[in-house]
This record gives structure tokens, sequence and C-alpha cells, in this order.
């Protein structure tokens, strides 16, 4: 069974340019998640998405993140203008139930120069 | 949401048996314990989950207090492969799991 994917591995932009991250969950998972760690610091929770909806977005920053998961398959965060303090590893995570057991994929470390 | 609070860091020699304990005080009574581990360059790996007693699975022992204000994590006979951070997550039901620092594990040769 495939595990959860998130692409770029790596992305590296300027301020003010505009970068979308993909996430590709677990099939069957309904449950997706997004998260991130900044500057070394603890990982942050971000969003939950329950199929296509927004369950939880309360740790999204600001107004230049939109996360959408159309037809409760993959996800994409855009983040829009970026902004140095933007910079930081971003973790996508799929479960079947709700917080037990989520799958973490690998990360896509954005660097905004 | 329950704080946890775990050992920053901990050092252990290949073979020797590793128990990490975590403190969640306020934990709720519909928490759950979780486990996850992180090697460098990745995300978390589940380990292990637990309401109350012991759960044991082919990787880990956790073992939780009748008064559930605290978890120990057992990793038997470490190998150098387990070098990570392991974090103790505390939630359940609506609540988004808390990720703190975790406890940098290192296995020493």
């Amino acid at each position: 069974e495939a595990g959860v994917t998130q692409f770029p591995s790596h992305s590296v932009i300027e301020k003010g340019q505009t970068v979308t991250l993909r996430c590709d969950p677990i099939s069957g998972h309904d449950n997706l998640y997004w998260y991130r760690r900044v500057m070394g610091k603890e990982i942050k929770f971000l969003l939950h998405f329950v199929k296509e909806s927004k369950q939880d977005e309360s740790g999204m920053p600001n107004n230049r993140f939109l996360a959408e998961r159309t037809g409760g398959t993959y996800s994409t965060l855009k983040v829009q203008p970026a902004e140095l303090e933007d910079s930081g590893v971003y973790f996508c995570a799929s479960s079947q139930d709700r917080f037990y057991e989520q799958y973490f994929g690998p990360g896509t470390r954005l660097t905004v120069t | 949401l329950a704080k946890t609070t775990q050992p920053i860091s901990m050092d252990s020699y290949e073979g020797q048996e590793v128990n990490i304990t975590c403190s969640h005080n306020n934990i709720a009574t519909n928490d759950y314990i979780t486990w996850y581990q992180q090697f460098p360059s990745q995300g978390p790996r589940f380990i292990i989950q637990g309401y109350k007693t012991k759960v044991t699975n082919e990787v880990a022992s956790l073992f939780i207090p009748a008064d559930r204000k605290s978890s120990t994590l057992s990793l038997p006979r470490v190998s150098l492969s387990d070098t990570a951070v392991y974090y103790c997550l505390v939630g359940g039901g609506s609540y988004i799991p808390t990720f703190g620092r975790g406890t940098s594990l290192i296995v020493h040769p």
C-alpha cells in the first residue's frame, strides 16, 4: 500500500512568489491534515480536511495560505505571496479515524529567499 | 488540550532497554495517548497508542498507570537505527494532536 506522498520534496522561491504544495493521502483515508515546522521549532497543526470539507483550519497562519481538497482525494496548499517566515517543512498526514494513527508524508521543505 | 512534558534528550547504548516517560497531568477522560517517532528529514511515524494499562506491539510497549497522568514508552533492546525524536501526544475525539519538542534519543554503539 502506498503511503502519503508529497510534492515537491524541496522548493526554493523568492519572497513574493507563489508556491503550491501537493499531498496525496493514503487511498481511502477521509481525514487529511497539514502541519508545518518552521525554523526548527515544534510541528504545528495547520488544518484538517474530512473528505473535501475543511473541518478545522484554526492553525492557518493568515490569508496568504489557501488549502483545497477537491473531490476529497489529494490536497494542495498554496502560499501566495510567500514571505521569508514561511520557510520550513510542510507535512501532510492522513488517517482513517480522526487523530488516531496518522500517517505522515516525508514533507516538503520550503525555502523563501 | 492536554499539555505533555517529556525529557528533551536521552542517551542509550545498543542492546539496552529505553524508557521514555511523558507527563500529562490534565489528561481528559476521552483522551488517548499516542507516541510517534521521527527520523531526520522524514515525517513522524506512528509507534503505539493506548488508553490505560499496557499496550504492546512489535515495536514498543506503552505503560499507562491507573491515574493516566503519565505514560512510559518502552523500547526493548535498542539499536543505532532507533536514534530519533520521540513525541508523546495526548488527545482524542475532537482534539487535534499537539507535537511538543519531543525527546531526542541517541543510541550509541
